[in-house]
């Protein structure tokens, strides 16, 4: 079956625009996770839904990025007014649910430039 | 602040060798513990999940896990080239919103 998607694959903006970036998880799959990781180096945990509930917004790194889920499925991750700190890629991830055994399955990733 | 350590490597071995990559937790009470592969440009890509004491096998990859010990390891078998990629540890907490945490990954190169 289809896998998790992300659009678009690749964004060049300037700095001081807002970019949105979309996940669609897979289907039937209630939690969706975002994460960024800057190169070479680990993933960060930015925030988790469960359904359209954020439980978790513990790692947004500022008050410049925010997040929604509509529909329990396809989610939009905001980043207002880019910082070139923000260049990274941001990979969006899906469980089944949001359970202590539930595996995550990633999608491929949105590759952010702030030039 | 629960952490998963992994040696960055690069852990260097010869085709067809066994390739032993290694992690440590440290939130005592974890019950699930995952092992991606990402190779460059890519993102991760789930191989394999492991929830009980012991060893789990799927094709070349077995997973171990050591509850006590806090330590789990992911053994690869006959490494092939196409094996050469940074391998994440992942381990879901034992409460709140099990959000995993990962490990910064191994880098595995096998080389002919």
């Amino acid at each position: 079956g289809a896998g998790v998607s992300q659009s678009p694959s690749n964004k060049v903006t300037e700095k001081g625009k807002d970019v949105e970036l979309r996940c669609d998880p897979i289907s039937g799959h209630t939690a969706l996770y975002w994460y960024r990781q800057s190169l070479g180096q680990g993933l960060e945990f930015l925030i988790y839904f469960q359904g359209n509930s954020a439980p978790d917004k513990s790692g947004l790194p500022s008050d410049r990025f925010s997040a929604e889920r509509t529909g329990g499925s396809v989610s939009t991750l905001t980043i207002q007014r880019t910082q070139q700190e923000d260049s990274a890629v941001y990979l969006c991830a899906s469980s089944l649910t949001s359970g202590a055994s539930d595996e995550q399955y990633f999608g491929p990733g949105t590759r952010l430039t702030v030039t | 602040q629960k952490e998963v350590e992994q040696n960055s490597g690069p852990l260097s071995v010869p085709e067809g060798a066994i390739a032993s990559l290694n992690c440590t937790y440290s939130d005592r009470g974890s019950q699930s513990f995952f092992w991606y592969r990402q190779y460059s440009g890519k993102s991760p890509e789930l191989i394999m999940s492991i929830y009980s004491n012991g060893d789990k096998e799927d094709g070349r990859f077995t997973a171990q896990l050591n509850k006590a010990s806090q330590y789990v390891s992911l053994l690869i078998r006959d490494s092939q080239p196409s094996d050469s990629a940074t391998y994440l540890c992942a381990v879901r907490p034992s409460g709140g919103s099990y959000i995993p945490t990962f490990g910064r990954g191994t880098s595995l190169i096998v080389h002919p």
